[in-house]
């Protein structure tokens, strides 16, 4: 079946750059996605790539997709103490009725 | 605009004890789901729903029931709660399917004793 791998926790001062990574297995999935979760809440989508681009950058957002590989990233530029969270990595399971989300990666931002 | 509403936000149960989680979105969205977050383990889906009156099983659905007599509505029912129940769950909701932006709610936090 499908799924979604991500290492669990990164640890990176402020002002660094974030590197996310993921590795997915259903290569059928259209969008890969990328939620944002804050303590004490639910996920907010953060950002999307659609499967037949290599790259898409969204101000401090940067996503990197590789289809051979199978592997989708996400570098956040400048990070600062607010995008501490945990970022989970998402694709669509095969039949288009649910998406599938990696484990989450713990973002850690030190000032 | 509330978006996805859950209640309760904190629950406690005894084993056996049955509870329905409610789940509310005004944005008029087809698609609505209930996912699970287990330390270490992630979003697993438990049940989803692509309109009124259609529900289909997650990865996870033995021991909750859902319905979905109306497009607002979507709650999740614990029939006999049980100890590995005890979890976070979120409701989610989008437009029209998974593919389009998720809304999700702030969650509710079970714990089955």
């Amino acid at each position: 079946g499908e799924d979604v791998e991500q290492s669990l926790f990164l640890s990176v001062r402020e002002g660094d750059s974030s590197v996310i990574n993921c590795t997915y297995t259903d290569s059928s999935s259209t969008y890969l996605y990328w939620y944002k979760q804050e303590p004490g809440a639910g996920l907010q989508l953060l950002t999307y790539i659609f499967s037949n681009m290599d790259m898409k950058q969204d101000q401090r957002l940067t996503v990197l997709l590789n289809k051979k590989d199978k592997h989708l990233s996400l570098r956040i530029a400048d990070t600062q103490t607010g995008d501490s969270a945990i970022y989970f990595c998402a694709e669509s399971n095969q039949a288009g009725t649910a998406l599938i989300f990696g484990k989450g990666t713990t973002l850690s931002v030190s000032s | 605009n509330a978006g996805v509403t859950q209640t309760p936000k904190f629950q406690v149960l005894k084993t056996g004890q049955s509870m329905t989680l409610q789940c509310a979105q005004d944005m008029n969205h087809e698609y609505m789901s209930w996912y699970r977050q287990d330390p270490g383990m992630g979003l697993r889906l438990i049940h989803y729903s692509v309109g009124a009156g259609i529900t289909d099983q997650g990865e996870v659905p033995n021991g909750y029931n859902v319905s979905r007599s109306t497009t607002e509505d979507f709650p999740l029912r614990l029939l006999s709660a049980a100890p590995s129940q005890t979890s976070v769950y979120f409701c989610a909701s989008s437009r029209a399917g998974p593919s389009e932006k998720l809304f999700f709610g702030s969650g509710t936090q079970l714990s089955v004793l």
